[in-house]
């Protein structure tokens, strides 16, 4: 596609579920991120893959917290045993190793 | 700790004058500052950016002013128009590009 995709776009869990969240990068884009934005606050970087390279992962909050790219394209971040904090606007963004990453839609995450 | 903090929630200005935008930062590392416009529902778009070694950036309507010795960065917008009403992000980086520090945003409101 033209832009970076995320699915679902909306997701509401029971707290305690595991949920996993989709990115699909646009085509090519070597570096991929995710983020979160809670409600009222700014982005929080969760984690960073680039090529080849280990990923950061110094964002993730807790160990409940994963994510992996396979074939150095699509991502998943998954939440295990969600809690309520855990809710929140996820983004996943992708750049070609510069600046100004493009940033998909988000998936909302509601854990009730 | 709040390393990029964007003390104004809102702004609202009328459409033709200018819009100033206002973000500080506390960590001196940062070598790159950028800005990201979000509409509801949408992911962030990526609008400008300024390296550390510049103290200004323009394109267009948009102007990126950096001033390091007051750790404080300024997007001006001018004119401008409604549809630039939307979420403004700073954000800063240094190092590994896609780890970003964003602000928890503006609102920008251009009335017609």
């Amino acid at each position: 596609g033209a832009g970076v995709s995320q699915s679902p776009s909306n997701k509401v869990t029971e707290k305690g579920k595991d949920v996993e969240l989709r990115c699909d990068p646009i085509s090519g884009h070597t570096a991929l991120y995710w983020y979160r934005q809670s409600l009222g606050q700014g982005l929080e970087f969760l984690i960073y893959f680039q090529g080849n390279s280990a990923p950061d992962k110094s964002g993730l909050p807790s160990d409940r917290f994963s994510a992996e790219r396979t074939g150095g394209s699509v991502s998943t971040l998954t939440i295990q045993r969600t809690q309520q904090e855990d809710s929140a606007v996820y983004l996943c963004a992708s750049s070609l190793d510069s600046l100004g990453a493009f940033f998909g839609q988000g998936t909302r995450l509601t854990v009730v | 700790d709040q390393q990029v903090k964007q003390n104004s929630p809102s702004l609202s200005v009328q459409e033709g004058r200018i819009s100033i935008l206002n973000c500080d930062y506390t960590n001196s590392m940062f070598d790159y500052f950028l800005w990201y416009k979000k509409y509801p529902a949408e992911g962030p778009t990526f609008l400008i950016s300024i390296s550390s070694i510049k103290d200004k950036n323009e394109d267009g309507r948009f102007t990126v002013f950096l001033n390091k010795s007051a750790k404080h960065l300024s997007l001006h917008i001018v004119p401008s128009q409604p549809g630039d009403s939307a979420v403004y992000f700073c954000a800063a980086g240094w190092g590994s590009y896609g780890k970003l520090t964003f602000g928890q945003g503006t609102i920008l409101t251009v009335h017609p």
